[in-house]
């Protein structure tokens, strides 16, 4: 069946890097798109990128140049990377599956998230 | 970016009770958008997508329907397993963006 499962640290210090990795089965990354998704704790959902099934990848400009995603097919794992990391990203972070409906943007299935507090 | 106004921020209801989420876009999203449940602890779960479609293996009792720029969820013969947080999105418009969430408690 459809999985996916975040890992990743879960303490960052303030103007570090995030590296977080996202890990599917039961679907390829070669047909299905997959979104990074964060949550706060008040509980805002706020999306963060795209890897698309083709390779390629959009961001929100929200996070201007400090996100990238990437991913290796191979292993079915997408990464997120993120810099000069501040004590306002603290929150889950989530991985979501792109479901396949016309051109839209919706989220069939989630990781079950990965909570990430930024800290000295 | 597109604005959702999600209201009302919490509601207590009580068991065979009907309720209703209302998101309102800053703008005409041409029906593109979905509702998602998520109960304490867990990832959002998706129960309806394009204002009414319902998502496979989604109970009937949940509905969407809009007018205008406004788009509602309405759970008919609430159950215990209904309790959460409701979150509307839209994905008319790049980015996808959420609205603040309802928090649904049954009495």
């Amino acid at each position: 069946q459809v999985q996916l499962k975040e890992s990743g640290p879960g303490l960052v210090q303030p103007s570090q890097t995030l590296s977080l990795t996202c890990t599917v089965s039961g679907f390829s990354l070669t047909s299905y798109s997959v979104h990074w998704v964060r949550q706060h704790s008040g509980k805002s959902l706020e999306w963060m990128g795209r890897m698309w099934s083709d390779g390629d990848t959009s961001y929100n400009s929200a996070f201007t140049s400090r996100l990238s995603i990437s991913r290796d097919t191979s292993k079915s794992q997408v990464f997120l990377k993120m810099n000069s990391l501040q004590t306002e990203d603290t929150g889950t972070y989530y991985c979501a599956r792109n479901f396949n409906y016309g051109s839209y943007w919706y989220f069939d299935f989630w990781g079950p998230g990965t909570m990430v507090t930024v800290s000295s | 970016d597109i604005q959702m106004t999600q209201s009302p921020a919490s509601l207590s209801a009580s068991l065979g009770e009907t309720v209703s989420i209302e998101c309102l876009a800053s703008e005409d999203i041409y029906s593109n958008l979905a509702w998602y449940q998520q109960k304490p602890g867990k990832s959002p779960q998706l129960l309806i997508y394009y204002a009414s479609s319902l998502q496979d293996g989604v109970p009937s009792r949940f509905s969407g329907s809009e007018s205008g720029t406004q788009y509602s969820l309405e759970i008919n013969s609430l159950q215990p397993e209904d309790e959460g947080d409701y979150f509307c999105q839209q994905s008319y418009k790049f980015p996808p963006t959420f609205g603040a969430g309802t928090k649904l408690e049954l009495k």
